[in-house]
């Protein structure tokens, strides 16, 4: 079993649609989790950053965790085609370097 | 220039080529990092040079040699090569506080290799 399991897609949705993303992981010394975006021929940016269970929000970008489930989660509201890109949710323990990604679920939003 | 640079963007070589890939940090981080992403896999660490020092190999082949001259500054060097090796290279930085990381990387564009 991954450590953390990410539908690779792709998903397409119409412009304005709200889009759910998500990741499980089985690792329950994960604390801090993250939701990186990849452009096409680009490397990964940090979209949202949290720490233990709760929501964050940043514009149109909501991030979830739910540790209970293990369960983490990416709402992108008001999606725009310029949301188009793989979206890469990660997770780390807060010791040592290594993050643990998933694989990328690819985003399509058309017009 | 500023982020994270990698050069060169691409890269075909031979099995039996020895080559290299650049990366450059501008962010001044004193954490620096080595990614492979092949298709429909997650990102795979390769190594990890926290204050120009190796703390994390993991367990890669012995054909890709790291080399990190300063905290700015991380080299990946290419030998006999396998066509299993082509992939896009990431280098990524960070900034490592009181030894805690946070997991903010900060990555380059790639490098996108492919080994004939």
């Amino acid at each position: 079993q991954k450590e953390v399991e990410q539908d690779p897609g792709p998903l397409s949705v119409p412009e304005g649609a709200i889009v759910s993303l998500n990741c499980t992981y089985s690792n329950s010394a994960f604390q801090y989790f993250m939701w990186y975006r990849q452009y096409s021929r680009k490397g990964p940016e940090l979209l949202m950053y949290t720490y233990s269970s709760g929501n964050k929000e940043d514009g149109r970008f909501t991030a979830q965790v739910d540790k209970s489930s293990k369960y983490i989660s990416l709402f992108i509201r008001d999606s725009q085609p310029s949301d188009s890109a793989t979206y890469l949710c990660a997770s780390f323990t807060g010791g040592g370097n290594k993050l643990t990604f998933g694989t990328g679920t690819q985003l399509k939003v058309e017009l | 220039e500023t982020g994270v640079t990698q050069t060169p963007r691409h890269l075909v070589m031979g099995m039996t080529n020895k080559k290299s890939l650049k990366c450059e940090q501008h962010l001044g981080h004193n954490a620096m990092y080595w990614y492979k992403q092949s298709a429909k896999k997650p990102l795979e660490l390769m190594f990890v040079y926290n204050f120009k020092e190796q703390t994390e190999n993991n367990s890669v082949p012995s054909r890709f040699s790291p080399e990190c001259p300063n905290s700015s500054h991380l080299f990946l060097h290419l030998h006999t090569l396998q066509p299993e090796d082509s992939a896009l290279y990431l280098c990524a930085s960070s900034q490592v506080r009181g030894g805690m990381n946070t997991g903010e990387l900060f990555f380059g564009e790639g490098s996108r290799l492919t080994v004939l």
